[in-house]
């Protein structure tokens, strides 16, 4: 069964204090993973999709990176619109394409 | 930018009542797929559509619920005979063919009472 933890629960950083967030995941193999952003009483916003190991992507002040094991979401210099609960989500390679979250980290930035 | 369309934003029922749940995929999506959250807790998957049939359902997934693409645009979750733990939001998601992000719908907020 494909699980996902992602710590820590939650994070409270200062205005342009650069931190990083964790995914670690198991699944007999891996078709992709994806970090969405989540504003309260609204769905999932799509931020990344990683494939394999080693590989990165950026969005402004976002960072992914992926290694077998897990994935970090690296945010450089937040800034309070960055406040939001950031979830991880892995597709097995398996023929079903439904996607297997974390609980997600809620990120506060405080000015 | 394309976006999933969720009807409505809010639904109030009373236990035992059958609801209805809307959502519009983007256009040139072919797969579909409804997940819920139960409030604090984790994204869920509940069931995924293609080719105007069920492709994969969870074990939440019961006999409660269904699903139905009754037109080329609209796709729908009924739930039967609502429980009390049924209150969550619920997500309607859509992904193109070989399309690499899911693209997920604002929501319905479902209270049972």
């Amino acid at each position: 069964e494909d699980q996902v933890t992602q710590s820590p629960e939650a994070l409270r950083l200062q205005e342009g204090e650069s931190s990083s967030l964790n995914c670690s995941y198991t699944v007999s193999g891996l078709r992709g993973l994806f970090w969405y952003r989540q504003d309260p009483g609204k769905g999932p916003e799509f931020l990344f999709t990683l494939y394999s190991a080693g590989e990165e992507k950026e969005k402004e002040r976002l960072k992914a990176t992926l290694t077998k094991k897990e994935s970090f979401l690296h945010i450089t210099a937040p800034k309070p619109e960055d406040s939001a609960t950031y979830l991880c989500a892995v597709q097995n390679t398996g023929a079903n394409s439904k996607l297997t979250f974390g609980k997600g980290i809620t990120l506060s930035v405080r000015p | 930018e394309p976006e999933v369309t969720q009807t409505p934003s809010h639904q109030v029922t009373q236990m035992g009542q059958e609801v209805i749940l809307r959502c519009v995929p983007i256009s040139n999506h072919l797969y579909f797929y409804w997940y819920r959250q139960i409030l604090g807790q984790k994204v869920e998957f509940l069931v995924s559509f293609y080719n105007n049939e069920i492709s994969e359902k969870s074990e939440i997934f019961d006999d409660q619920f269904s699903v139905e693409r009754p037109d080329g645009s609209n796709f729908t979750l009924k739930i039967r005979s609502t429980k009390l733990e049924d209150s969550a939001m619920y997500f309607c998601a859509s992904r193109a063919v070989g399309g690499a992000g899911y693209t997920f719908g604002s929501g319905t907020r479902l209270t049972v009472v």
